[in-house]
């Protein structure tokens, strides 16, 4: 049972434009979620978290929304830039225990 | 500062062989997990371990252990090498064990199994 699910495996936009990657989870115990960045042959690099007591977190041309009631969370990347271009996986944590639960990841192409 | 350092970076074992990986967490972190990132999917969740102690196993066999080591490095023990092994393996270190702490990971040892 997929606990953390990204629906879209890839996503192609402009350089310049917003990229919007989506997460939903179906734990209602999760109140941490995390978006890792994946480069081929590099490990996870973390971006962006957000704890569930807030809706929105922002650190530069990233943002989180968290919306509970619909068990989903979003990843903004405003302006986008070909070095975005890289694998985006959502976490969550919760339920009692630490570990991070993993999407099987959305593959970002940003055309120059 | 370092980061997460894993070793090896690639490793090559047959079927039924024993593997060790090892793992360095950035340093001052006190917790260290690891996963299994299989292809086209999300890393798995295997252990996670804080100040010496297990506090925690995701759904794997008992062909898989781990340990952590007075100075917080850590090594991942697989028995009995199965074709399904074959993976990449990932190591996270946390400042602490609690809620939002972000995992920061190594960039991994590639495992295959002939």
């Amino acid at each position: 049972d997929q606990q953390v699910k990204q629906n879209s495996p890839s996503l192609s936009v402009q350089e310049g434009r917003i990229s919007i990657l989506n997460c939903d989870y179906t734990n209602s115990m999760f109140d941490y979620f995390l978006w890792y960045k994946k480069y081929p042959a590099e490990g996870p690099t973390f971006l962006i978290s957000i704890s569930s007591i807030k809706d929105k977190n922002e650190d530069g041309r990233f943002t989180v929304f968290l919306n509970k009631s619909a068990k989903h969370l979003s990843l903004h990347i405003v302006p986008s830039q070909p070095g975005d271009s890289a694998v985006y996986f959502c976490a969550a944590s919760g339920a009692g225990r630490r570990a991070l639960t993993f999407g099987s990841g959305t593959r970002l192409q940003v055309q120059p | 500062d370092a980061g997460v350092t894993q070793s090896p970076t690639h490793l090559i074992k047959t079927r039924g062989q024993h593997v060790t990986l090892r793992c360095s967490p950035i340093s001052g972190h006190k917790s260290v997990s690891w996963y299994q990132q299989v292809l086209g999917q999300g890393p798995q969740f295997i252990f996670q371990y804080y100040e010496k102690e297990e506090r925690g196993r995701g759904n794997f066999p008992d062909r898989f252990s781990a340990r952590q080591f007075p100075n917080y490095s850590s090594e991942l023990n697989v028995n009995a090498l199965l074709l399904g092994d074959s993976a990449l393996y990932l190591c996270a270190s946390s400042l602490e064990q609690g809620w939002n702490q972000p995992q920061h990971f190594g960039d991994g040892t590639r495992l295959s199994i002939l």
